[in-house]
């Protein structure tokens, strides 16, 4: 299997902060990779496909990074409404993997 | 309108048995993958496996192989997920999702309590 390493697990920020969250693979998966953000109660919502493509109806704020083994997800500057989890997924080999998962949360 | 519109929240008690549902719309049912999600009370996401409905080609995580079953009819543009025997541990709130994420359904909690 194929083990993604998200980090950190968890962090406080203040609004308006740039955030980064890195998610780190085993082994090489190209650009297979998606970021999806979930608030408490919701279904996930896919930010970022094929490791930097950004969904329509995302705001640019949210950029996504990397190849190969090491990826990053970066928030240039919190918005309150970005108070959530943050997952990565692999599909580039079975089983597919999430990372861990990061909340972001107010300091 | 692509949707996924799964099945309502079940309460049932160990050693039953279990079909919950996803059905699509708005898009060629049997042309895109379907994948299960599991997401256990307080924690993270867990892909479960997938199928891609027009010819039922079903990819299974170690961790859940033999555990439950996916299937789909793709006359009604419906997947599923079951379990033949349920246990405490399978309380979860479970998702369906197109391809790798793109949609998802509402989510199906799952409770297993005697």
């Amino acid at each position: 299997d194929i083990q993604m390493t998200q980090s950190p697990s968890s962090l406080s920020a203040s609004v308006g902060d740039r955030v980064t969250i890195t998610c780190r693979a085993s082994q090489g998966i190209r650009n297979d990779l998606g970021w999806y953000q979930q608030k408490p109660g919701k279904a996930p919502k896919r930010l970022i496909s094929a490791a930097s493509s950004l969904q329509s109806g995302v705001p640019s704020r949210f950029s996504g990074s990397g190849s190969g083994t090491e990826f990053t997800l970066t928030i240039s500057s919190l918005q309150p409404e970005d108070f959530a989890t943050y997952y990565c997924l692999q599909h580039n080999g079975y089983p597919w993997t999430f990372g861990q998962g990061t909340k972001v949360e107010i300091k | 309108e692509v949707q996924l519109v799964q099945s309502g929240a079940e309460v049932k008690k160990p050693g039953e048995s279990l079909k919950i549902s996803c059905k699509g719309s708005g898009y060629t049912f049997a042309t895109y993958w379907i994948g299960w999600v599991r997401q256990m009370p307080g924690k993270g996401l867990e892909w479960m496996g997938m199928i891609y409905p027009s010819d039922s080609d079903t990819r299974y995580s170690p961790s859940f192989q033999g555990l439950v079953t996916i299937s789909a009819d793709k006359s009604i543009s419906t997947a599923y997920l079951q379990w033949s025997s349920l246990r405490a541990s399978d309380t979860a709130m479970y998702y369906c999702t197109r391809q790798t994420g793109e949609y998802w359904g509402q989510g199906a909690l799952v409770t297993v309590s005697s």
